[in-house]
């Protein structure tokens, strides 16, 4: 079946780490994102990246990076410069026409330790 | 720039009664707008979309929405309820040309049997 997976499921940091989150889909979408969701804040926007090589900050870039080497993967790194980074990271992908919807994975829960 | 607002935290109907999640926007063109679904801990589920044409849309599990242009709302609907419909409700708005959607802060329904 067609999907986006991510992992893992649960994330647990340290003080001064990074941490890299996983996302693969198998879609053959042209473009990925990351959303991060805190409780009674919807969804914000990380990252994007609509073609292999390229992509862009959406509005709270600080404190993580991304890659996209692969059309496939778009992991995100969550660094050390982000204070605050316990929530739950969405990864998500849609084809490239814009009023098609994007399907999400389940999710990355990450705690500090 | 684009947003959407949730006006309601919570809604609470009985199993069996219609139910309404509301939604408006604020977007410049012509939008594209989207309701998605998350249960605990899983990622959002697509249920229905309006790019252009019927006012009213009808998605999956039996819900419906309606576009109106001259309130700039995008009202989730459902003529009756389930309690299996418990969950948090997304409306997502993307303006024609841009890359990234906005979400609503979300809005938890409970259906009480």
């Amino acid at each position: 079946d067609g999907g986006i997976t991510q992992s893992p499921k649960y994330l647990f940091r340290k003080e001064g780490q990074n941490v890299t989150l996983s996302c693969e889909q198998n879609l053959n979408h042209d473009a990925m994102y990351w959303y991060r969701q805190d409780p009674g804040q919807g969804l914000r926007l990380i990252y994007y990246s609509q073609i292999v090589n390229d992509f862009q900050k959406g509005d709270i870039a600080e404190g993580y990076s991304v890659s996209r080497e692969k059309k496939e993967s778009f992991p995100l790194t969550v660094t050390s410069a982000q204070k605050n980074p316990t929530a739950f990271y969405l990864c998500a992908s849609s084809i490239g026409d814009r009023g098609q919807p994007q399907h999400f994975g389940d999710g990355t829960r990450l705690s500090i330790l | 720039a684009q947003s959407v607002a949730q006006p309601e935290d919570q809604v609470n109907v009985a199993e069996g009664n219609p139910l309404t999640v509301k939604c408006t926007y604020s977007v410049s063109g012509n939008p594209y707008l989207f309701w998605y679904v998350q249960y605990p801990n899983r990622g959002l589920q697509f249920l229905l979309k309006y790019i252009t044409g019927d006012n009213l849309v009808k998605g999956s599990y039996g819900f419906e929405a309606e576009f109106n242009k001259s309130q700039t709302s995008f009202h989730l609907k459902k003529p009756s309820a389930l309690v299996s419909d418990s969950a948090l409700y997304f409306c997502a708005v993307r303006a024609p040309g841009n890359n990234d959607m906005r979400f609503g802060a979300g809005t938890r329904l409970t259906v009480k049997p």
